[in-house]
């Protein structure tokens, strides 16, 4: 099982829309909880990061953390086509050592 | 905010050639870094963790003596990788957390292509 799980996508939105983000982890003990946006050909830029559960807005994305479901989600609200790219969840450790999933590959239809 | 920067950006070389690739954090020291590679259309596997004055931490499977890492500074670790071959071929990026539990954050990645 890995330790990071999403859903690979392609997510195909139109422009102005809601896209949603889902992502599972299977380490009780991860601390800290990650989102990252992917360009292709590019390193991964931080976007968003949640600590503690509830929601976490900034923005048009809203992070979701719920540890008792081991379940993180993004949300991109107004998508924009400038939105489009590969968005990685990522689950840290006390070391800071972080998994990442596999990644959720968003288009965004002009 | 934090940057880390990668350098250099591209390599292209010939089998056996060692390659090394350098990482700086520019404001701010970072206690600890990260080395990743990644394969096209695949996620960031992590290679080692680079922390300043020790021995580097290697995830399973990676070879320590083909990929030497060095933290020698608060703001500077490299990657040498030795005697590259084709299948080493891949995009390695680093990345470093500063003090204060800060997320971290990527540098801009090196694309090495081993012909």
């Amino acid at each position: 099982q890995k330790e990071v799980e999403q859903n690979s996508g392609p997510l195909s939105v139109p422009e102005g829309a809601i896209a949603s983000l889902n992502c599972t982890y299977s380490d009780r003990g991860s601390q800290s909880f990650f989102w990252y946006r992917q360009y292709s050909g590019k390193s991964p830029e931080l976007i968003m990061f949640i600590y503690s559960n509830g929601d976490k807005e900034d923005g048009r994305f809203t992070a979701q953390l719920n540890k008792a479901s081991q379940y993180v989600s993004l949300l991109i609200r107004d998508s924009q086509p400038s939105d489009s790219a590969t968005y990685l969840c990522a689950a840290g450790v006390n070391d800071y050592k972080l998994s990442f999933g596999a990644g959720t590959t968003v288009t965004v239809r002009a | 905010g934090a940057v880390v920067s990668q350098h250099p950006s591209w390599v292209i070389c010939k089998s056996g050639t060692s390659v090394k690739i350098e990482c700086r954090s520019l404001d701010f020291q970072a206690t600890t870094m990260f080395w990743y590679r990644q394969f096209p259309k695949q996620s960031l596997m992590l290679m080692a963790t680079s922390n300043e004055g020790s021995k580097a931490t290697y995830e399973q499977g990676v070879e320590k003596d083909k990929f030497l890492i060095n933290h020698a500074s608060l703001t500077l670790s490299t990657l040498t990788v030795t005697s590259a071959h084709p299948e080493d071929s891949s995009f390695y990026i680093c990345s470093a957390n500063g003090q204060n539990n800060q997320p971290q954050h990527f540098g801009d990645g090196t694309r090495l292509s081993i012909l």
